[in-house]
């Protein structure tokens, strides 16, 4: 299957400070995503991604799909401590395909 | 509008049995996708029903099997469970076949012993 190498693993930040995570493939993808998942909960898309170079934002979110159709980032501005949770992302693949990275942790320390 | 709804949130099976889980759209959706999550493999896509029929398939044994009926409910099966079976199984739901933007129910925490 396609492999997403996501990084960092996982991430101990101060409330307020900015955070970057991104994802990368030898593979291109149609469409990247970016999901969060809270404890006990299935993820929920913050950010969908179409164009190779497209820049979204959602909120304090940014989320840019890298000209290579290989990778992707996403830029969480100004954290809170509900940003707490795993940030997963995805890249779709033919027919509704995703594959999903191996999720960074997020703790942000009040 | 509900969400997606799985039930049941927690199981716990012993291996050789097999065991159902069933997924309820959001109402008007008729694509249903599950996906398995553990720590050690991530998230992985098992298969994507819609109007009945699988449409896509992940790279899982013949063990995992599921169907869709045709309110768009749609259950999983996995027969023979073994140890490496215990996961959270997710299934997300979509208007349509193709549509990227899904959402997720809570999952099915499947403990195989």
């Amino acid at each position: 299957g396609q492999q997403l190498n996501q990084s960092p693993q996982s991430m101990f930040i101060q409330e307020g400070e900015d955070v970057s995570m991104n994802c990368t493939s030898s593979s291109i993808f149609n469409t990247w995503l970016w999901y969060k998942q809270d404890p006990g909960e299935g993820p929920v898309l913050l950010i969908a991604l179409y164009k190779a170079g497209e820049l979204t934002s959602n909120g304090r979110l940014t989320a840019q799909f890298g000209i290579t159709r290989k990778d992707s980032f996403l830029n969480i501005s100004a954290s809170i401590p509900s940003d707490v949770g795993i940030y997963f992302c995805a890249g779709v693949f033919g027919a509704n395909n995703l594959f999903f990275g191996t999720g960074t942790r997020l703790t942000v320390i009040p | 509008k509900a969400g997606v709804t799985q039930t049941p949130r927690y199981l716990i099976k012993t291996r050789g049995q097999q065991v159902t889980l069933s997924c309820s759209p959001i109402s008007g959706h008729r694509s249903v996708s599950w996906y398995q999550q553990t720590p050690g493999q991530g998230l992985q896509f098992l298969f994507e029903y819609f109007s009945e029929t699988q449409r896509n398939k992940g790279n899982f044994p013949g063990r995992f099997s599921g169907r869709q009926f045709s309110n768009s409910r749609s259950e999983m099966n996995v027969s023979t469970l073994e140890l490496g079976d215990s996961a959270l199984y997710l299934c997300a739901s979509s208007p349509w076949t193709g549509d990227t933007e899904a959402f997720f129910g809570q999952g099915t925490r499947l403990t195989v012993v």
